[in-house]
């Protein structure tokens, strides 16, 4: 069964937009929830949310937990075409690390 | 953060044939990963790299068929053995986070792309 299931599974906007990605999980002793954005090859660390209802933001991008709804949101303000990239969402839990699929995001300019 | 590096950073490889694949990190680290992403597909952990013992490996992958060397606190490898096409994929290495945890996977390095014929 999918513990991390993440979407939409792909999406295009226009410049400037602003975008929702969306992550939902269902585990049993949950640590931690993590956001990565993959262009090319390798990923790179945006978030980790421990505690729901705090805002984590870091320019454009900003993201939330719910503990109790089970889900995370990954927001990008104003998109330009750098974001383009896939946005991959991992949990913790246990002793284990699972990733989501991903959200393809293409910007077009 | 980290800084990791990998070698080789792609290759093209026959059938039956073996690939291994290093890791460095440019600082001492306790926990170090590594990772598949086969086409299309969301990343999936090998085996956590154990300095000066056994790596774990995760369900389904098994010693004999991806051995795993850490000599050190800073290097890795990654062998690919006996390679069929089902292997082509990218494999990542990864460092933890500052918990310790082994799940706290923040640093991934800029993978190896795998092409098996």
């Amino acid at each position: 069964e999918d513990k991390v299931v993440q979407s939409p599974l792909s999406l295009v906007v226009h410049e400037g937009d602003t975008v929702t990605l969306n992550c939902s999980y269902e585990v049993t002793n949950f640590r931690s929830l993590l956001w990565y954005k993959q262009e090319k090859k390798a990923p790179t660390f945006l978030f980790m949310l421990t505690s729901s209802g705090i805002e984590k933001k870091s320019g454009r991008l900003s993201s939330i937990l719910d503990k109790k709804e089970l889900f995370s949101i990954l927001n990008i303000t104003a998109t330009q075409t750098g974001d383009s990239a896939v946005y991959l969402c991992a949990v913790e839990y246990g002793n284990k690390l699972v990733f989501g699929a991903g959200t393809i995001l293409r910007v077009k300019s | 953060s980290a800084v990791i590096s990998q070698k080789p950073s792609r290759d093209i490889c026959q059938r039956g044939t073996s690939l291994t694949i290093q890791c460095q990190v440019d600082s001492q680290v306790t926990m170090m990963f590594w990772y598949r992403q086969q086409p299309g597909q969301s990343l999936t952990l090998i085996a956590t790299a154990n300095q000066g013992s056994e790596a774990t490996y995760e369900s389904g992958f098994v010693i004999d068929k991806f051995p795993i060397s850490r000599p050190n606190l800073t290097f890795s490898t990654l062998t690919v053995s006996n390679m069929s096409p089902e292997d082509s994929s990218i494999y990542l290495c990864s460092v933890g986070g500052t918990s310790g945890r082994r799940t706290d996977t923040q640093y991934f390095g800029p993978g190896t792309r795998l092409t098996v014929l």
